[in-house]
């Protein structure tokens, strides 16, 4: 069964700290896997995306890996901010059918303190 | 910021009536999709479509029913609202890929929160 698996469920840190958020899967044949921002209230807005043969990706203050072997990808997120506290969703797509459908995390709530 | 539009963003309603949430988007995308979310749960795809006149339904079952008669408008109605409706509902698009979905990014609309009584 296709899955999307992610950790902690919540996080609390402290302004300017570094966080990691963590997301394993299962599905297959994999695609790619994209990092959404989803602030309380909106819609979720894409961060990173990366497919099979990249490992890395940056956007600001915002680093994802991949491991596609382990099929495991993180989020790093450093130095962070107030406004950096959302949610983040990991969404892995497969190729597998002519929809490419989308399996999605559950999320990691973040809450940075001042 | 994507140009995709949902309204209203709050809707608090009895039960059996009608309801039209409406989603709308400028950027000239042929999919679009409506998707599910409660509070601490992950999306769940309830409604599609590949352009005008195209709808399908996605994984979760859903009562509502879609439209897609113009390609920027995409609204998701319920005939006779229940509580088990009570959810959010978010509607996104995507550019048409080359393969599949998920090469594209889905631009997401800010969600209607409905609350039936």
């Amino acid at each position: 069964k296709n899955q999307v698996e992610q950790s902690p469920q919540s996080l609390i840190i402290l302004e300017g700290k570094n966080c990691t958020l963590q997301c394993n899967y299962t599905v297959s044949p994999f695609s790619n896997l994209r990092w959404y921002k989803q602030d309380t209230g909106r819609g979720p807005v894409s961060l990173t995306i990366m497919t099979f043969s990249e490992n890395t990706k940056s956007n600001g203050r915002y680093t994802a890996t991949l491991d596609a072997d382990t099929k495991q990808s993180s989020l790093h997120i450093t130095a962070s901010q107030l406004s950096d506290s959302a949610s983040y969703i990991c969404v892995v797509s497969d190729r597998g059918s002519t929809l490419g459908r989308l399996y999605f995390g559950r999320g990691t709530q973040l809450t940075v303190w001042p | 910021e994507a140009d995709i539009y949902q309204t209203p963003r709050y809707l608090v309603i009895g039960t059996g009536k009608k309801i039209t949430l409406e989603c709308s988007q400028t950027m000239g995308h042929d999919k679009m999709y409506w998707y599910q979310q409660d509070p601490g749960m992950e999306l769940h795809l309830i409604h599609y479509s590949y352009g005008v006149n195209s709808t399908e339904k996605g994984d979760l079952s859903s009562e509502s029913t879609v439209s897609r008669i113009r390609t920027e408008h995409f609204p998701l109605t319920l005939e006779s609202a229940r509580p088990s409706h009570t959810s959010q509902y978010l509607c996104a698009s995507s550019e048409k890929g080359p393969t599949g979905d998920g090469n594209q990014p889905q631009h997401f609309g800010d969600g209607t929160r409905l609350s039936i009584l």
